[in-house]
């Protein structure tokens, strides 16, 4: 079955820096990949997904790339404010089920 | 538009008594999904449901576990005879359609403890 991995675990970063987030996956027939931002207590929120035929997504101060041959695929979070602090989480995709990674706990320093 | 709704939220049950969630989809939706997330995990697939069908249960326990989605009312995961290690958040997700499958949007979840 498929396995996502995920790193960092951990990030921390200066505000207004980027931060970097990368997954990588084993099933080639995955074909949907999104994000999730999860803050304490609530349930994950999709902020951006790329599907397998597109190499790069932005949508404001996130984007995401997706290399299919490599298989793995990357966050970009630039110019990070204090309200991105979170656990976030990539997932990959396939015949309605989702596998997601262990999460990177993203903090945003003052 | 009311967004997918879980409760409880918050559920304490001691070893060996059943624990009842419940799901509610968004408007629209007719597609739910089941995923548990252990402290500092990520979210693990249990099932997927569509009204009065089980589609995918390949995640979910061979025994104690069981979920249903009727034709009226919420979806519901159902787990007896809890052990401490049933102690997880419970989230579900709903989609439009088969074809929208990819379109998840989770709830707030049910966190489960068990004593």
């Amino acid at each position: 079955g498929e396995n996502v991995e995920q790193h960092p675990s951990t990030l921390s970063v200066q505000e207004g820096d980027s931060a970097v987030i990368k997954c990588t996956y084993s099933d080639s027939a995955s074909n949907y990949f999104p994000w999730y931002k999860q803050e304490l207590g609530k349930g994950p929120q999709l902020i951006i997904d790329i599907r397998s035929n597109v190499g790069e997504k932005k949508d404001q101060r996130i984007a995401v790339t997706l290399n299919k041959t490599a298989k793995h695929f990357s966050l970009h979070i630039t110019e990070t404010q204090p309200e991105d602090s979170a656990v976030y989480f990539c997932a990959a995709g396939e015949a309605q089920k989702l596998v997601f990674g262990q999460g990177t706990r993203l903090t945003i320093n003052p | 538009n009311a967004g997918v709704m879980q409760n409880p939220r918050h559920l304490v049950r001691r070893r060996g008594q059943e624990a009842r969630l419940r799901c509610s989809p968004m408007k629209g939706h007719s597609h739910v999904y089941w995923y548990r997330q252990l402290p500092e995990e990520g979210l693990k697939f249990m099932v997927y449901l569509q009204k009065e069908n089980i589609i995918d249960e390949s995640g979910m326990p061979k025994e104690r576990f069981s979920a249903e989605f009727p034709k009226e009312g919420p979806s519901i995961l159902r787990i007896q005879q809890v052990v401490r290690g049933d102690s997880a958040a419970y989230f579900c997700a709903s989609s439009p359609s088969a074809g929208g499958w990819y379109e998840q949007y989770f709830g707030p979840g049910t966190r489960l403890t068990v004593t």
